[in-house]
This record gives C-alpha cells, structure tokens and sequence, in this order.
C-alpha cells in the first residue's frame, strides 16, 4: 500500500531534549517536506527536500533540522525544543511537478512542556 | 506573496443541505488549485484539482471550478452526508513543488 508514515503519532517532551521524528514513503517520490498545522494558522512549510542530500528552508525553519540521505527518509530533528513548537507535524512527499498530488502522513502530535 | 484565503468555520449543516466553502487566491502566473480533506486523527489526502482557468475538478460529489476572472475556487457539493464531516484546506501550488495552504474550514454535518 502506497503510503507516508511518520513515527511517533504523540510525543510529550521537555523544553531542551532534542528529538527526531521519523518520515518515511514507499512510493519512490522525490520531493518531500515537513508541515506544522496550528489553529487558524493553517498548515505552514517548515522544510523541504526536492532529492537525496537536497534540502531547503521553508517558510517557519527556525529550531528545526532535517536529512535527506536516503529517497525513502526525511527525519525532522528538533534539536532543543521550546514551548512555542508545540504544534502537529505532518510529512508529505510526492513527484517533482506543480500539478502532482501530496500524499501525507497521519501526523504527529508534539506537546513540548 | 502568493496567499490563500478561506471562510471562517465551523460551517454547521444538516444531512443532504448544499455545501458552498469559498476559496480565493493571490497568485504571480498561473498557479493550480487543490481541495484537500482531513478526516478526524489522519493526514490530509487530496479531494479534488484544477490546473488552469475554467478547470472543473469534481470527487465524491465535490466540485470547484478555477476562476481566474475572480480568482476563486469555491467548493461546493449538492447533498452533503455526515461522512462529509471533515476540515477542508484550499491550496495552490505557484508554478513549483510547493503548496500553499488557506487556514482550513471545518465542516460538521448532522442527521
């Protein structure tokens, strides 16, 4: 089954312990990127990724990192995490193209205390 | 820069009423138009698309035509059903890979 999968879907976490949150497709897609959805916000692009070892920022990068490896993974790393990341994370891939399709992973719920 | 607006919600219907969900959009060039849904606990997953003026996209009952005229992409569907309860995001994708999202309308539908 053709699919993004992220782990873990909830994380409770204190301010300062880094932590990665994994992202993984199985459909051979070359771009991929991380989202965060907050209320009345929308969903907002943090980074993005057009092929392995090819990553760029998007539009609300400070105090995250990611890797592009492997096609497969991009892990969103959250090196000292602050109250104000609180929020849910979506990983999303698809093919190269403005008129190609999304696919996105069920989310993860990150409350950082 | 290239935005998205949506109504506010919740929009509040009973079972079998129309739906209208209003999209528009500020855009350079001409970008394509999507529809996604987020159903309860999941991701979003696409609904429908249109890539250039007087597209219609159409899925599960849904519809919205690209309006470049009036730079809109209204969602609309004749009859919705309680399984239509859901939070629905406008987005455009501006000549790249990227999406821009409107802030999401939630939709609850009641018997």
């Amino acid at each position: 089954e053709a699919q993004v999968t992220q782990n873990p879907r909830y994380l409770i976490t204190v301010t300062g312990k880094k932590l990665t949150v994994t992202c993984s497709q199985n459909m051979n897609h070359e771009y991929m990127s991380w989202y965060r959805q907050d209320p009345g916000l929308g969903l907002r692009q943090i980074y993005y990724s057009m092929n392995v070892e090819v990553t760029d920022k998007g539009d609300v990068p400070e105090g995250y990192k990611v890797s592009r490896k492997e096609k497969r993974n991009f892990p969103l790393i959250l090196e000292s995490p602050s109250p104000n990341q609180t929020s849910l994370y979506f990983c999303a891939s698809s093919f190269r193209g403005e008129n190609t399709e999304a696919f996105f992973g069920q989310g993860t719920r990150l409350t950082v205390v | 820069g290239d935005s998205v607006t949506q109504m506010e919600g919740p929009v509040t219907l009973s079972e079998e009423a129309f739906l209208t969900i209003n999209c528009t959009y500020t855009a350079t060039g001409y970008p394509s138009l999507f529809w996604y849904v987020q159903y309860p606990g999941e991701g979003l997953q696409l609904l429908l698309k249109a890539t250039k003026a007087d597209d219609k996209g159409s899925n599960k009952g849904f519809e919205a035509t690209y309006r470049k005229e009036t730079t809109s992409f209204h969602l609309e569907k004749g009859s919705v059903q309680v399984s239509d309860s859901a939070v629905y995001f406008c987005a455009l994708s501006p000549n790249t890979d990227k999406l821009i999202f409107g802030t999401g309308t939630r939709l609850q539908v009641f018997p």
